[in-house]
């Protein structure tokens, strides 16, 4: 079956301090894969997306991933945390140029909580 | 307006009600998503139109569901005789692209339905 994990329902960083989310997949071929950050009262925004190439990913706000496929994972991290990262964060997997159809598989989310 | 807007953003309804709502897309965009997101989740997908075609209504919970695009613009979701199970936020997103290639996903902000 298709799914999501983030393992991560809350975590909690310092300002200042480096952040990693977790995200592990699973899906029956190669997929598309997604972060999204979801402020409050706010649409989701796009934070990066991987395709093929290079497995590290920039993405805007300071965020890159990493995919790994040995692991199936795909984990978000950045350097330095500022206080306007607070938000929840979602991990999406999508299927690829050969579906008809780019739904989206999204994880449970993962709140980010940061202290002064 | 430049991105997508849909509407109402909050909505309550008794149970047994009819409601509609409605998303106006980024003009041009091709595809159109609904998803649901209850509380605590992650967005799930709906369904998926490819202009005014509904290629892909595979996540519509029940036949009380039903979701058009008639124009290939404008979409509207509507749910019958609501129940206390479908309270969530119907989020809208739309792409350029399409199927497999749509990648990236612009999001409404909501709109956020409670059946009382």
């Amino acid at each position: 079956a298709q799914s999501v994990t983030q393992p991560d329902i809350h975590i909690t960083v310092s300002e200042g301090a480096s952040l990693e989310l977790r995200c592990n997949y699973s899906y029956g071929a190669t997929p598309y894969l997604f972060w999204y950050v979801q402020s409050p009262g706010q649409g989701l925004q796009l934070l990066l997306k991987y395709f093929s190439g290079d497995t590290l990913v920039q993405g805007i706000k300071g965020f890159e991933a990493e995919f790994k496929r040995s692991q199936s994972s795909f984990n978000l991290r950045k350097p330095s945390v500022h206080w306007s990262d607070a938000a929840e964060y979602f991990c999406a997997v999508g299927p690829g140029p050969t579906s008809n159809t780019g739904k989206l598989i999204f994880g449970q989310g993962t709140t980010l909580q940061v202290k002064p | 307006g430049a991105g997508v807007s849909q509407s109402p953003r909050y909505k309550v309804a008794k149970r047994g009600q009819d409601v509609a709502l409605r998303c106006d897309p980024i003009s041009g965009h091709v595809s159109l998503f609904w998803y649901q997101q209850a509380l605590g989740q992650g967005p799930e997908f709906l369904t998926y139109f490819q202009n005014e075609a509904q290629l892909d209504k595979s996540g519509l919970p029940s036949d009380r569901f039903f979701a058009e695009r008639p124009e290939g613009s404008v979409s509207t979701l509507k749910i019958q005789r609501t129940q206390q199970e479908d309270s969530a936020v119907y989020l809208c997103a739309s792409s350029p692209r399409v199927g497999g290639n749509t990648g990236e996903l612009f999001f409404g902000e909501g709109s956020r339905l409670t059946v009382l």
